[in-house]
């Protein structure tokens, strides 16, 4: 079964300072997908960066890259020079390799970034 | 880029009414929404798979008699919850994702309050 694990439940970090968000992940399946999504408090949920499981770069998005580890099944997300809005719930997310197929979200990590 | 709308954004109701919520993908055909309900503080939960033309595919624990989905274009998915009652108090969220892309991405909520 698949499974997503998200370790921190909360962090604080000075402003401007870099941080990284942890994720491992557990799968059989040797194609899947995994994603970072931002949950600010009014709710919606705002996609940040995706990675596949055969990509052989890690992914960038601006400020955010995906430190993805295959073999210890870790996809962490480092946001760089990290700012007052990035304040937020942040989820990693899994998908399996059918791109129809459902995603399963990690119980997420609360980021207070501090003046 | 992809937008996903969902309508209305706060719902307050009395006990054993039925609240009908609208997800629309605007400048995109999708074959595939998902709908999640989210607990304060707490992750996403799939609730199901919205297929167009055909009936939804229900994770389990979730009665489908209780939250009709209905998928009745390309372009929209609704989600009823029938005779709701106060523990149906949560936050529901639904994701659509296009043909080329693979996040999925995200209506801006709905928050349903039962009294």
């Amino acid at each position: 079964a698949q499974k997503i694990t998200q370790t921190q439940p909360g962090m604080f970090v000075q402003e401007k300072e870099a941080v990284t968000l942890d994720c491992t992940y557990d799968t059989s399946d040797p194609s899947y997908g995994l994603f970072w999504y931002k949950q600010p408090s009014s709710g919606e949920m705002i996609f940040l960066i995706y990675q596949g499981s055969y990509d052989q770069q890690n992914a960038t998005e601006g400020r955010y890259s995906l430190n993805f580890q295959k073999a210890r099944k870790s996809a962490n997300l480092v946001i760089s020079a990290s700012q007052l809005g990035d304040s937020a719930m942040y989820f990693c997310a899994m998908r399996k390799g059918n791109r129809d197929d459902k995603i399963i979200f990690g119980k997420g990590t609360r980021l207070h970034i501090l003046p | 880029g992809a937008v996903v709308s969902q309508h209305p954004s706060w719902v307050i109701c009395k006990s054993g009414t039925s609240v009908k919520i609208e997800c629309r993908s605007l400048d995109f055909q999708a074959t595939t929404m998902f709908w999640y309900r989210q607990f304060p503080k707490q992750s996403l939960m799939l609730m199901a798979t919205s297929n167009e033309g055909s009936k939804a595919t229900y994770e389990q624990g979730v009665e489908k008699d209780k939250f009709l989905i209905n998928h009745a274009s390309l372009t929209l998915s609704t989600l009823t919850v029938t005779s709701a009652h106060p523990e149906d108090s949560s936050f529901y969220i639904c994701s659509a994702r296009t043909e080329n892309t693979p996040p999925q991405h995200f209506g801006d909520g709905t928050r349903l309050s039962i009294l």
